[in-house]
């Protein structure tokens, strides 16, 4: 399958501080990316879809200007988590489309920590 | 109702066994299913994907649907160990590109 990366991997940051999540499309070009969010033991709920070149869609309840996401390129797309406090702290997972309009391929996920 | 409803578990089966996980979804107009595995602290693993009714069949895993019913199912013949995992239906979400998930079932192989 297609592969999709993230990085950091896991970040711990002070509260207030802001974090940069990379995501990236390693073999394919994604027009379209989107954000996820998990808490422990719930199921992934969609934040935000991120188009190349375009602003991102985001879903009801997610504040845009605290989750700010840049989708640069066919292969990048940034979710930053601007002045985080301890409720940022979850499992962000961006995803990719590949290989057809719907099918979706995961990155490995970012754990973030706020103290 | 929820969008997408699943049976949260854990469902405990023996090795060897056929493991069942069933999913309802509310949404009448969507055309794509999925199901995913994952395991705990990692991201969801594609497993199968099924559009049209009746089964589909990849390896161990069978997938079904009945869009009358709006009913999705995966079968997982021969359980492994290794399968223990959390399953998560999806759904495109009115036919546009968005996956909305149901909450998975935690599925058990015991050895």
């Amino acid at each position: 399958g297609a592969v999709v990366s993230q990085h950091p991997s896991r970040v711990i940051c002070k509260s207030g501080t802001s974090v940069k999540i990379e995501c990236r499309s390693l073999d394919f070009q994604a027009t379209t990316m989107f954000w996820y969010r998990q808490f422990p033991k719930q199921s992934l709920m969609l934040m935000a879809t991120s188009n190349e070149g375009s602003k991102a869609t985001y879903e009801q309840g997610v504040e845009k200007d605290k989750f700010l996401i840049n989708h640069a390129s066919l292969t990048l797309s940034t979710l930053t988590v601007t002045s985080a406090h301890p409720e940022d702290s979850s499992f962000y997972i961006c995803s990719a489309i590949a290989g057809g309009p719907e099918t979706q391929y995961f990155g490995p996920g970012t754990r973030l920590l706020v103290l | 109702q929820k969008e997408v409803e699943q049976n949260s578990g854990p469902l405990s089966v023996p090795e060897g066994a056929i493991a069942s996980l069933n999913c309802t979804y509310s949404d009448r107009v969507s055309q794509s299913f999925f199901w995913y595995r994952q395991y705990s602290g990692k991201s969801p693993e594609l497993i199968m994907s099924i559009y049209s009714n009746g089964d589909k069949e990849d390896g161990r895993f069978t997938a079904q649907l009945n869009k009358a019913s709006q009913y999705v199912s995966l079968l997982i013949r021969d359980s492994q160990p290794s399968d223990s995992a959390t399953y998560l239906c999806a759904v495109n979400w009115r036919a546009t590109n968005k996956l909305i998930f149901g909450t998975g079932t935690l599925l058990a192989v015991q050895p």
